[in-house]
Formats: C-alpha cells, structure tokens, sequence
C-alpha cells in the first residue's frame, strides 16, 4: 500500500502566523510519531501517539506547539505564532503495533520556511 | 544520559572499494539499533536493524551492519560502494526498557562516493 504521506511539502509563512502540517499514516499502523530536521542538524523528537492511549508529549519544544490524532489515523502538527527558529522539515512516521523493534516508516516532510 | 553518535561528519571512498560509516550508542540497557538512509530532499528509508540474535545483520542495497557489545558500536558497511550510495545516514537507538519508544539519532554521516 502507499507509503505515508505529508501535506504540505513545502510552507512559507510569515512570523507570527499559525500553520498546520498534515500526516496520513500507513494504513493499519497504530504508532505515529512527528520529528524536526533542522538544517544541519540530526532529528529531533517532537510527540507519539499510540493507539487511544495519551500521547507523549516530551519532545515538544514549547506551548506554541501541539498536535492531534484524530481516529487513530490522521495526525496535525500544529505550530502558534510562528518564529523564524521554526523553520525547519518536519517529518512524520508510523510504526506497526506498540514493539520497539518495529522500524518507523517516513513520510517525505513538509519543509517550513518562518519569514 | 542516553545518546548516540556518529563521529564523522562525512565520508568520502571511491566506488567500488569498501565503505564503513561509524555509530557508537552510549551504554543504558539493552538497545534497538537502526540505520536510516536520507537521499535529498526525500523522508528517511530503513536500512537494517539489529534487534536480538546474530551481530551481523543484512539490509537493503547490500549494506550490512555489525552490533558489538563491547565497544557499543553498530558501524554500517557495505563491500563495495556504488555512486548512487552517496547520501545521508543516520544511526538511531532505542532501548528495550523505554517505554515511549521514540528514536534517538545520531546527527548524520555524508557519504561521498566518487566515481
């Protein structure tokens, strides 16, 4: 089946603007998981959902920043009042069940660019 | 604190001659290890992981890695390095006993394959 997917693949905004990134997990994955790339630089944990269970929030660098799950699929990367430190790719990736051992699947990123 | 790294920023070899990328984890239990592949302007593809068993594991594209214990390593290799191999990787941990099973990543090896 298709891959995960990411909507936008690119975002310009403009400081101080809200904006939404969108994550369409693989179907029948119960582990999603969002990441920030910043430019060169590794990745960094932002949040994981798992099943209906409360998400783990750890990664989330401050309030301006949360996400939602809807149905256990769909997932929305929300970010308040953008700040140019913002930009970066933000990638999403859905695993299989609650193993660790499962390999995480990502999407292709969304690209956000904070003026 | 729990970490993983990949001490060279790049590597350059010429095609057709071996290719070792570096990954160290730090010691904190018992570790999930996984190599990630970043061709530009793409999502992160999984390479190969060591999960339990034999040292030695086979992944995609003919790379290989080897777990090793006593030095905490999981050095990616491949016997012979093909131009289109030149790309970013990433080393990636989590342990058994986390419970949130987020990835930890290392910040990246270039990979330069000349011709």
């Amino acid at each position: 089946g298709a891959g995960v997917s990411q909507s936008p693949s690119n975002k310009v905004t403009e400081k101080g603007k809200d904006v939404e990134l969108r994550c369409d997990p693989i179907s029948g994955h119960t582990a999603l998981y969002w990441y920030r790339q910043s430019l060169g630089q590794g990745l960094e944990f932002l949040i994981y959902f798992q099943g209906n269970s409360a998400p783990d929030k750890s990664g989330l660098p401050s309030d301006r920043f949360s996400a939602e799950r809807t149905g256990g699929s769909v997932s929305t990367l929300t970010i308040q009042r953008t700040q140019q430190e913002d930009s970066a790719v933000y990638l999403c990736a859905s695993s299989r069940g609650t193993g660790g051992y499962n390999e995480q699947f990502f999407g292709p990123g969304t690209r956000l660019t904070v003026l | 604190a729990q970490s993983v790294a990949q001490p060279e920023d790049q590597v350059n070899v010429a095609e057709g001659n071996p290719l070792t990328v570096k990954c160290t984890y730090s010691v904190s239990g018992n570790p999930y290890l996984f190599w990630y592949v970043q061709y530009p302007n793409r999502g992160l593809q999984f390479l190969l992981k060591y999960i339990t068993g034999d040292n030695l594991v086979k992944g995609s594209y003919g790379f290989e890695a080897e777990f090793n214990k006593s030095q905490t390593s999981f050095h990616l290799k491949k016997p012979s390095a093909l131009v289109s191999d030149s790309a970013l990787y990433f080393c990636a941990v989590r342990w058994v006993e986390d419970s949130s099973y987020k990835l930890i990543f290392g910040s990246g090896t270039r990979l330069l394959v000349r011709p």
